[in-house]
């Protein structure tokens, strides 16, 4: 597709599952950043793959949190056993790596994911 | 998470005013962006920043990336209805792709 897809749109879960949310880059893009915005608040960074390089996963809350990238494709971001405040717009955005200055880091985002932990 | 300080925390204007808005960091960013947010939909790209004092258009929004590298600046002119938003900055981090988002500044225009 032209954009980043995200799917579910929407998950409402019970407290203690699993979930897994997907995310679709704009092909050709090397780099994937998954995001957690609460309810009126800002983006918080989880973690971002570039290319090959290993994962910066330095803004994971805990490890229930986990990501997984297969070369520059699908992006599956994974939360077991979980909580109530888990509940928040999971947001999605891939940027590529390029040496054309007006292109270079800029993100595009996806809709996100709407996660409701009951 | 780490997230950069934006003020006003929200803001309501006439239509037709001009807005001001700012994001400050205690650590030097190499990139300025600035992204707008409609509810239920992800942050939209209105204007990137590279250079240390760069004055950059787009329309009737203005930004600029301030001379310390700390801090950014947005304006927009002669508000319209459909302004109103959630308005995000995000420094880039040198060497990196990695950016840190500000706390939002919330828009609501009346008519």
């Amino acid at each position: 597709g032209a954009g980043v897809s995200q799917s579910p749109s929407n998950k409402v879960t019970e407290k203690g599952k699993d979930v897994e949310l997907r995310c679709d880059p704009i092909s050709g893009h090397t780099a994937l950043y998954w995001y957690r915005q609460r309810l009126g608040q800002g983006l918080e960074f989880l973690i971002y793959f570039q290319g090959n390089s290993a994962p910066d996963k330095s803004g994971l809350p805990s490890d229930r949190f986990s990501a997984e990238r297969t070369g520059e494709s699908v992006s599956t971001l994974t939360i077991q056993r979980t909580q109530q405040e888990d509940s928040a717009v999971y947001l999605c955005a891939s940027s590529v790596s390029s040496g054309a200055r007006v292109a270079k880091n800029i993100q595009y985002f996806g809709a996100g994911t709407r996660l409701s932990v009951l | 998470g780490q997230q950069l300080n934006q003020s006003p925390q929200s803001m309501f204007i006439q239509e037709g005013e001009d807005v001001s808005m700012n994001c400050t960091s205690s650590s030097i960013f190499n990139t300025w962006l600035w992204y707008k947010q409609d509810p239920g939909e992800g942050p939209v790209l209105l204007i990137a920043l590279y250079k240390a004092g760069e004055l950059t258009s787009n329309g009737r929004l203005t930004a600029q990336f301030g001379i310390t590298r700390k801090d950014s600046f947005l304006n927009i002119s002669a508000s319209i209805p459909s302004d109103v938003g959630i308005y995000f900055c995000a420094g880039g981090i040198s060497g990196t792709y990695k950016y840190i988002f500000g706390t939002g500044t919330r828009l609501k225009v009346l008519a």
